[in-house]
């Protein structure tokens, strides 16, 4: 299967300041995704984001097809961007789709 | 409009029993995923549906574990003779289309086998 990894693994930021988070895989995709875990477990959707460039509020993502990485930048940070990011990749006629284990980011006030 | 419904959200039970877990996609979506969280870890990919197509099932974890999808819409996960192992989170997502579409994750049910 497609090999995922997200780093940093654990990342502790002052509110208001800038992160960058980044997916490494180890094959071509078309699909994918950056999801938020906050601490009640539930799972949003960020980003659907196979290659370019999204900017929703203060979040935005960058995904380099090509060079097989994604970047996911928080700035301004907020106590509730607390939790897990998670990037996931999948391959369309593969039906199957892989998570990386996460970065977990907390924002002290 | 309503999100992804799983049911129920918590199940306790003990090991050796039988399992059914629920998922009600998003009105609409034809896509349906199963996942597995344990405890601290990433998510675990177990089973793809798209609309009425039979699923790759080579991604659950056991012979155990079956899942199905009746009229393209709801899903049951079952396990049978549950073991400790198989205790953590069960997600489901819908999405609009397989491939080119974002996934909308449930609430997820928390299974716990004594």
């Amino acid at each position: 299967g497609i090999q995922v990894e997200q780093s940093p693994p654990d990342l502790i930021l002052q509110e208001g300041a800038n992160s960058t988070l980044r997916c490494n895989f180890s094959d071509s995709v078309n699909n994918l995704q950056w999801f938020h875990q906050n601490p009640w477990g539930q799972l949003i959707n960020l980003f659907y984001i196979p290659s370019g460039t999204k900017q929703n509020g203060r979040l935005s993502a960058t995904t380099v097809a090509t060079e097989r990485y994604s970047l996911l930048y928080i700035s301004s940070s907020q106590t509730t961007d607390s939790g897990v990011y998670f990037c996931a990749v999948g391959l369309y006629n593969f039906n199957k789709f892989y998570f990386g284990s996460g970065t977990k980011l907390n924002v002290k006030p | 409009g309503a999100g992804v419904s799983q049911s129920p959200s918590n199940k306790v039970t003990e090991k050796g029993k039988d399992v059914e877990l629920r998922c009600d996609p998003i009105s609409g979506h034809t896509a349906l995923y199963w996942y597995r969280q344990s405890l601290g870890q990433g998510l675990e990919f177990l089973i793809y549906f798209q609309g009425n197509s039979a699923p790759d099932k080579s991604g659950l974890p056991s012979d155990r574990f079956s899942a199905e999808r009746t009229g393209g819409s709801v899903s049951t996960l079952t396990i049978q003779r549950t073991q400790q192992e198989d205790s953590a989170v069960y997600l489901c997502a819908s999405s609009l289309d397989a491939g080119y579409q974002p996934q909308h994750f449930g609430d997820g049910t928390r299974l716990s086998i004594l």
